[in-house]
């Protein structure tokens, strides 16, 4: 059974910081999807990655994944109060269905 | 271009009634996946449509059941409904069913059972 961690589960950071939200996840897969939430909302597509060494960049949020670890990393830089959210990665199965796995979410909130 | 939709918004429900959702999905998009999200447990797969075909379901009872029309909208009926039903449902629609699509979600549907 695929299952995708993520860390931290809360993570409290100052305006103008960097930092990282980590997503591991158990089986093969190269395809792995970072979302947002907002409180009471549904989820907004961030980034769709879906090859070894992918590396994608919106503003000031950077996604990249390594299959060979299965790791995908979500990179803020330089955080502003707009970006306190909930965050989840999400693995596809890999099995040729759009089923996505949920990783537990990482409760950004960005101090002023 | 329109978004996934869902209705009803909110809903209220008593222990053993039953319920249906409905979610239609973006235009063009085949594909529909249902899931259900709770604080304890996150976000879980429910079950996927793709062709008015059921092709996966995840580990929920029977009394969690769905269907797709051939115009692609879907709908999740939930019977005999407990406590721990009380979750956000959200639908979510992509063109294919293949994998590697983004899936785009709607505003999902807040059921609370009493």
């Amino acid at each position: 059974e695929l299952k995708v961690e993520q860390n931290p589960l809360f993570l409290s950071m100052q305006e103008g910081k960097n930092y990282t939200i980590y997503c591991n996840y158990s089986t093969t897969s190269d395809r792995l999807y970072w979302y947002r939430q907002d409180p009471g909302k549904s989820l907004e597509s961030l980034f769709v990655l879906l090859s070894n060494g992918a590396v994608k960049q919106e503003g000031r949020l950077m996604a990249s994944l390594d299959t060979k670890a299965r790791l995908s990393t979500l990179h803020i830089t330089a955080a502003v109060h707009d970006l306190s959210a909930t965050y989840f990665c999400a693995v596809d199965s890999n099995f040729g269905n759009e089923k996505l796995t949920f990783g537990t979410g990482t409760r950004l909130t960005i101090i002023p | 271009k329109a978004g996934v939709t869902q209705t009803p918004r909110y809903l209220i429900k008593t222990r053993g009634q039953q319920v249906t959702l409905s979610c239609s999905p973006i235009s063009g998009h085949r594909s529909v996946s249902w899931y259900q999200q709770t604080p304890g447990q996150g976000l879980q797969f429910l079950f996927e449509y793709f062709s008015e075909t059921q092709r996966n379901k995840g580990n929920f009872p029977g009394r969690f059941s769905g269907r797709q029309f051939s115009n692609s909208r879907s709908e999740m009926n939930v019977s005999t409904l407990e406590l721990g039903d009380s979750a956000l449902y959200l639908c979510a629609s992509s063109r294919s069913a293949s994998g590697g699509d983004t899936q785009y979600f709607g505003p999902g549907t807040r059921l609370t059972v009493l």
